[in-house]
């Protein structure tokens, strides 16, 4: 267990809908990534959170956006969902910007009919 | 843009074999991961070199990283079934996030 939560383990959905992902980083881990994985593109990183401020976009689509709370939970919104959207989420941490290794947490497994 | 390339993609090997994941990268990046992944679950982290050289052993593994070939292996000693799962490697870019090649796929057989 890396001590990254994120919820929910599962959610099925319709093209079109919305949904919003949660995550809960490590204790006293300040940065929160998301990456999404899929069998057509890999593992592809998201976007970055620190201490509650964007720091990185990478291939995060414009339906796509997250945020970073006070309390350093972040969620990731997905919005006009497609069927390409069907992946897995993942939130990673990690205690500083630049140093240490991001966690993982268990996933949200994203099933878009 | 920092890409990572590894290979093979799939790996089928006996119990008791040796063999090694290679992972070369195209800029420079300022450590190397490797992860493990099981099917379905989230990814564990098994190494992170950080110099030129590095060298870090856990169990039947071995990672090294060579920053002027910018190429790292993960060395796999008398494989054994537990072993089988997929190994992603990753680069950190200057974002500090992370680039990940497409994964190694590793089945040890009896």
């Amino acid at each position: 267990d890396s001590g990254v939560t994120q919820t929910p383990k599962h959610l099925i959905t319709a093209t079109g809908q919305r949904v919003t992902l949660r995550c809960s980083p490590r204790s006293g881990d300040l940065s929160v990534y998301w990456y999404q994985q899929s069998l057509d593109q890999g593992l592809q990183f998201l976007i970055q959170y620190y201490n509650g401020e964007e720091r990185a976009k990478g291939n995060i689509l414009e339906r796509f956006s997250a945020q970073q709370f006070p309390d350093l939970h972040s969620e990731l919104n997905l919005s006009s969902l497609e069927l390409g959207d069907s992946a897995l989420y993942f939130c990673a941490s990690s205690e500083q910007l630049a140093q240490g290794e991001q966690f993982f947490g268990p996933g949200t497994r994203l099933t878009v009919l | 843009e920092l890409k990572v390339e590894q290979n093979p993609l799939f790996l089928s090997m006996q119990e008791g074999k040796n063999y090694t994941i290679y992972c070369n990268y195209s800029t420079t990046s300022d450590r190397l991961y490797w992860y493990r992944q099981d099917p379905g679950k989230s990814l564990e982290s098994l190494f992170v070199l950080l110099s030129n050289g590095a060298v870090k052993q856990e169990g039947r593994l071995m990672a090294s990283l060579d920053t002027k070939a910018r190429l790292s292996t993960l060395h796999i000693t008398a494989a054994v079934h537990d072993l089988s799962a997929t190994y992603f490697c990753a680069g950190r870019d200057s974002g500090y996030a992370l680039n990940f090649g497409k994964g190694t796929s590793l089945l040890v057989t009896p």
